[in-house]
């Protein structure tokens, strides 16, 4: 165990709702990343933050937000839903500096109809 | 968007026997990361790889560093039936992004 947790594990929702997604960072890591990982693909960066604030972002639409906490967990939000956004979202979190460890949550699952 | 190759996308192989799979890029990356993924799980760290032509071993597992820094790959040897999952190549970029490959996927006959 890697002493991330995603929460929830599961989730259904129906095109144009909006989802949060809760991540809790390792005890003493301050950066978490956010990952989107289609079936059959791999995982691809969404954004990061550090000290509450975005630290990069990948290919993704506006629509797709974030926060960080002060205790350093994270959510992922993703508003106006739509088929495609269905996928594993992952965080994974690390030390500031220390990207090359990367410690994933398992994931939760978002099915959109 | 940028993208990392991996191949081959699933291999079938008996248990004992050597698995290489490898990872190319058309960038170069100064980082180069080896993943598995079990069912349900996220993604492992196996390797870390940081400079062109390293080779680096963690048990059963031998990685390399490609000396062009586009390249890598993974062996494993001697498999066994625990090592079926998703294998993922990645490579570390500015800022703590990374950049993963398709993935290869091992299935282990006993």
């Amino acid at each position: 165990e890697t002493g991330v947790t995603q929460s929830p594990t599961h989730l259904i929702k129906t095109r144009g709702q909006q989802v949060t997604l809760r991540c809790s960072s390792q005890s003493g890591h301050n950066t978490v990343s956010w990952y989107q990982q289609a079936l059959g693909q791999g995982p691809q960066f969404i954004f990061q933050y550090y000290r509450e604030e975005e630290n990069g972002r990948g290919n993704f639409p506006p629509r797709f937000s974030g926060l960080q906490f002060p205790n350093y967990s994270s959510e992922l939000n993703v508003n106006a839903l739509e088929l495609d956004d269905s996928a594993l979202y992952l965080c994974a979190s690390s030390l500031a500096g220390y990207g090359e460890t990367q410690y994933f949550g398992p994931g939760t699952r978002l099915l959109v109809l | 968007g940028q993208q990392l190759n991996q191949s081959p996308q699933s291999m079938f192989i008996q248990e004992g026997e050597d698995v290489s799979m490898n990872c190319t890029s058309s960038s170069i990356f100064n980082t180069w990361l080896w993943y598995k993924q079990d069912p349900g799980e996220g993604p492992v760290l196996l390797i870390a790889l940081y400079k062109a032509g390293e080779l680096t071993s963690n048990g059963r597992l031998t990685a390399q560093f490609g000396i062009t820094r586009k390249d890598s790959f993974l062996n494993i040897s001697a498999s066994i039936p625990s090592d079926v999952g998703i294998y993922f190549c990645a490579g570390l970029k500015e800022g703590g992004k990374l950049i993963f490959g398709q993935g290869t996927e091992l299935s282990v006959k006993p």
